[in-house]
């Protein structure tokens, strides 16, 4: 079965800094990949998505995110992080073969002024 | 669109009561998602509809949890009884096929379901 793994339970930064947050998942076959953020007191957005082509995608706020697939990774990182990224990130995949979009664990941001 | 539409947005309930949480998916996705946020756990996919079918259910921990889909712009999911540890928000989630290659087939979901289970 898929899974999807991310490494960092709790990240804390200070403004500025950069960011770079693990999401690896276990699948041989064609994958679409998603990174979704969840701020405080608020529902799952979409953040950036990878569906084919140029394995560097660029999403919303600064973000973006490399897939490698040798590495079965999908990392999100920004280059300078904002007290307003405070949040929890989501890393989630969905297999061709089956509809089912499967989430990990989450990542908690916290970024200081 | 008014997007994704759940309720209630809370819920606190004493243990052994039955629980309903509603689901108004956006019009024209023919994919329905349930799924579960706990801190331990993170989120979990509960059960999901195609076209108003259940698909896959093998999320749903016991038998006290059942999920319908009776039209294409309703779903519920139900607890009965309730317990402490169903405490948790409930998201649902509704989406064109999610599989593919079309920028459009992305989740959108609900604000959520505070469910509080005493």
């Amino acid at each position: 079965a898929q899974s999807v793994s991310q490494h960092n339970h709790h990240v804390i930064l200070s403004e500025a800094a950069s960011l770079e947050l693990g999401c690896n998942y276990s699948y041989g076959g064609t994958v679409n990949l998603f990174w979704y953020v969840q701020y405080p007191g608020q529902h799952l957005q979409l953040l950036l998505k990878y569906f084919s082509g140029d394995p560097l995608v660029k999403g919303i706020k600064g973000f973006e995110a490399e897939f490698i697939k040798s590495k079965f990774s999908f990392n999100l990182r920004k280059p300078s992080v904002q007290w307003s990224d405070t949040a929890e990130y989501f890393c989630a995949v969905v297999s061709y073969n089956t509809d089912k979009l499967i989430f990990g664990t989450g990542t908690r941001l916290q970024v200081f002024p | 669109d008014a997007g994704v539409i759940q309720s209630p947005r809370h819920e606190v309930t004493e243990m052994g009561q039955e629980v309903t949480l509603r689901c108004k998916p956006i019009s024209g996705h023919d994919y329905l998602f349930w799924y579960r946020q706990t801190m331990m756990r993170g989120l979990e996919l509960l059960i999901y509809f195609n076209n108003n079918v259940p698909i896959d259910d093998s999320g749903m921990p016991e038998d006290r949890f059942s999920a319908k889909m009776p039209n294409a712009s309703f779903s519920t999911l139900k607890i009965q009884p309730s317990e402490p540890r169903d405490s948790a928000v409930y998201f649902c989630a509704s989406s064109l096929p999610p599989a593919g290659h079309s920028g459009a087939n992305v989740l959108t979901f609900g604000a959520g379901s505070r469910l509080t289970v005493l």
